[in-house]
């Protein structure tokens, strides 16, 4: 059972409001990451983080921001959402230097009207 | 350019049948290459993960193979159940950086008849 957990799981959203997304893990890994994903399409890493204090932006441009004030939490803010975000968000995290322990939480679907 | 290419595209088999998913990659320098399942409208589940000395490994029902010289993976699925519907995605992890880079490949959807 993953212990990686996001909320909501599904949101619908008017043009132009703010939103943000919930990430949380109860495994204290320090690496944590943001993908986006469309229909049918693979994965794109939008956003990651080391720790605390430490944020990237991935390889998929995106509009988002996230921060990450404690190991635990790594939330994604869209300022003024646009129907282009609708898509699905899938949050990360990962043990540095073995590739075991990389756990997907179930994801946000994020659709803008 | 580091790339993963899976086939078929989708797949449909009846219950109890077995069946084979295609994993090509030119992701370098190689690190592992794992197969992941995900359910519709939900985070992807590993179901392998193997490193460049394992050529086979196996799951329950599900077992993958690597041919780290030819840059090939395959996922074969062993008396399906209609459980496995879902999209089975081959990612690879390259070496070249810290942050051990995955790249995803856009997945094979499965679709279990009874």
């Amino acid at each position: 059972e993953a212990d990686i957990y996001q909320t909501p799981r599904y949101l619908v959203i008017g043009t132009g409001k703010k939103i943000t997304l919930e990430c949380s893990q109860t495994m204290g890994h320090d690496k944590m990451y943001w993908y986006q994903q469309d229909p049918g399409m693979e994965l794109h890493l939008i956003h990651y983080s080391y720790g605390v204090n430490s944020t990237e932006k991935g390889d998929l441009s995106s509009e988002s921001t996230v921060s990450r004030i404690r190991t635990e939490h790594f939330p994604l803010t869209l300022e003024s959402a646009r129907p282009s975000h609708t898509s699905q968000y899938l949050c990360a995290s990962s043990v540095p230097g073995t590739p075991y322990g990389y756990t997907f939480g179930s994801g946000t679907r994020l659709t803008v009207v | 350019k580091n790339q993963v290419e899976q086939s078929p595209q989708s797949l449909i088999i009846l219950e109890g049948k077995n069946c084979t998913l295609q994993c090509n990659y030119t992701v370098s320098p190689f690190s592992n290459l794992r197969w992941y399942k995900q359910d519709t409208g939900r985070g992807p589940v590993s179901l392998t993960i193997m490193t460049f000395s394992e050529n086979t490994k196996s799951n329950g029902r599900y077992t993958a193979t690597l041919d780290a010289d030819t840059k090939q993976s395959s996922l074969h699925i062993t008396a399906s159940q209609l459980s496995d519907s879902a999209s089975y995605i081959c990612v690879v992890s390259d070496r070249g950086s810290t942050l051990g880079r995955l790249y995803f490949g856009r997945g094979t959807q499965l679709t279990v008849w009874p």
